[in-house]
């Protein structure tokens, strides 16, 4: 069963923190990308990558970088946490033809 | 550029009842339109997806949506709802720029079925 996983469920953290959350899939698809889910906002995307090393910035980039060293593993970094990046966060995966997959999210609380 | 409004935030219907879950688009293209589900704690599903083949596009579940150039909607039914059916749902257009591609999620619209 293909999947993509991100390594923590739940996370909290504290504010100026350095945080790091982790996302693999095992489908070899080129495209990865990082959301944010908040209520009555739906999933706002923060950035994607289209290849090993390469990135975009999405529509809500500020206070957030990514890594992607490896074709499998995306990164998304907070430089410094804030209490409003508490959030649900989804990463997801996509082939050239466009199947999107999902994983299961990582709530991050910043105290 | 492209973007999606779902124009009910909440939707409540009664077990057996028809579901009418509304979306309209906005599109400089012929667009690639979805249709995902999200239950509670849970990762996001997809129920179907129009990419400019026959306008009624079935899904899982029961589901099915109609995409209506005209109207620039692709509204969500289902005959009868079921319990089970309560969750978040969301309406998607697939957007390309720059030879890559992303999906741009509507805000959601939470669906309540009642007994």
């Amino acid at each position: 069963d293909v999947k993509v996983t991100q390594s923590s469920r739940y996370l909290v953290k504290r504010t100026g923190e350095k945080v790091f959350l982790e996302c693999v899939q095992d489908m070899d698809h080129e495209n990865m990308f990082w959301y944010r889910q908040d209520p009555g906002l739906g999933l706002r995307l923060i950035y994607f990558s289209y290849d090993v090393k390469m990135k975009e910035k999405g529509d809500i980039p500020e206070g957030y970088s990514v890594s992607r060293e490896k074709k499998e593993r995306f990164s998304l970094i907070l430089e410094s946490a804030s209490t409003n990046q508490t959030s649900m966060y989804l990463c997801a995966s996509s082939s050239s033809n466009y199947g999107y997959t999902f994983g299961s999210g990582t709530r991050l609380t910043v105290v | 550029a492209q973007s999606v409004t779902q124009l009910d935030s909440h939707v409540s219907v009664s077990e057996g009842t028809p579901v009418l879950l509304r979306c309209n688009y906005s599109s400089s293209y012929s667009p690639s339109l979805f249709w995902y589900v999200q239950h509670p704690n849970k990762g996001l599903q997809l129920l179907l997806k129009y990419t400019s083949a026959a306008t009624l596009v079935k899904g899982i579940n029961g589901f099915e949506a109609e995409f209506k150039k005209s109207e620039t909607s692709f509204h969500l039914t289902k005959p009868s709802a079921h319990m089970s059916d309560a969750a978040e749902y969301f309406c998607v257009v697939r957007w390309f720029s720059g030879g890559y591609n992303k999906l741009i999620f509507g805000a959601g619209t939470r669906l309540a079925v009642h007994p």
